[in-house]
């Protein structure tokens, strides 16, 4: 059964820096990873898709790369901004029409 | 266009009444999905259907009832909910493309059963 962990669970940090969120996954038999943000009571937007045969995805400020070896994908966000504050959810798929088993997200906060 | 949307945005219904949720896109996607989300916990499957057909149902209690009357729109049939079914409703679509699989996520409905 896939398993998706997220670190950290939360993340405070001051306007300006770069900083880096994990997700980690148990079976890499997945077909893409994607990334999501997500605001208080709002629905999910995607930021980056990132395909199994591919390293990394950029997106403005984002950088998302997946080791699908290891298991592991990061999101690097540059120059961070208050607006992004939020929470990042990552979530595998196995393919069409199959579930996305989602992490349980990391809460970012960026200080002004 | 590359929007998923999904009516009403909240609903408060009482534990006899029934209701529906609807999601709609025009993407041409052929995968629907709904999500279940509580409060601080990450979206959790419910149904999926492929092709106007339902694929998955991960256990649903049968108070929940999903209609894909056709390949843009999903319903979600609400009937003698309980309490604890309160959440954010999201309905999410897919294409069927072997190098995308991408889900795009409608803005939820916010249910509230009293």
């Amino acid at each position: 059964k896939q398993e998706v962990t997220q670190i950290p669970a939360a993340l405070s940090v001051p306007e300006g820096e770069n900083l880096v969120l994990n997700c980690s996954f148990t079976d890499s038999a997945i077909y893409n990873l994607q990334w999501f943000r997500q605001d208080p009571g709002k629905g999910l937007t995607s930021l980056l898709l990132i395909q199994s045969s591919q390293r990394e995805q950029t997106s403005g400020r984002l950088n998302a790369s997946l080791d699908k070896s290891s298991g592991r994908s990061t999101l690097y966000i540059a120059a961070s901004q208050p607006g992004d504050s939020a929470t990042y959810l990552c979530a595998v798929n196995r393919g069409y029409g199959q579930n996305f088993v989602f992490g349980p997200g990391t809460r970012l906060s960026v200080l002004p | 266009d590359t929007e998923v949307t999904q009516t009403p945005k909240h609903l408060v219904m009482g534990m006899t009444n029934k209701k529906s949720l609807k999601c709609e896109q025009h993407m041409g996607h052929r995968a629907m999905y709904w999500y279940k989300q509580k409060a601080k916990k990450p979206p959790e499957l419910m149904f999926v259907y492929s092709y106007e057909k339902l694929s998955i149902n991960e256990s649903v209690p049968s108070r929940f009832s999903p209609e894909c009357p056709n390949s843009s729109l999903l319903n979600l049939h609400l009937h003698a909910l309980q309490p604890e079914d309160s959440a954010l409703y999201l309905c999410a679509s897919s294409q069927d493309r072997s190098d995308s699989y991408e889900q795009y996520f409608g803005p939820g409905t916010r249910l509230t059963v009293t």
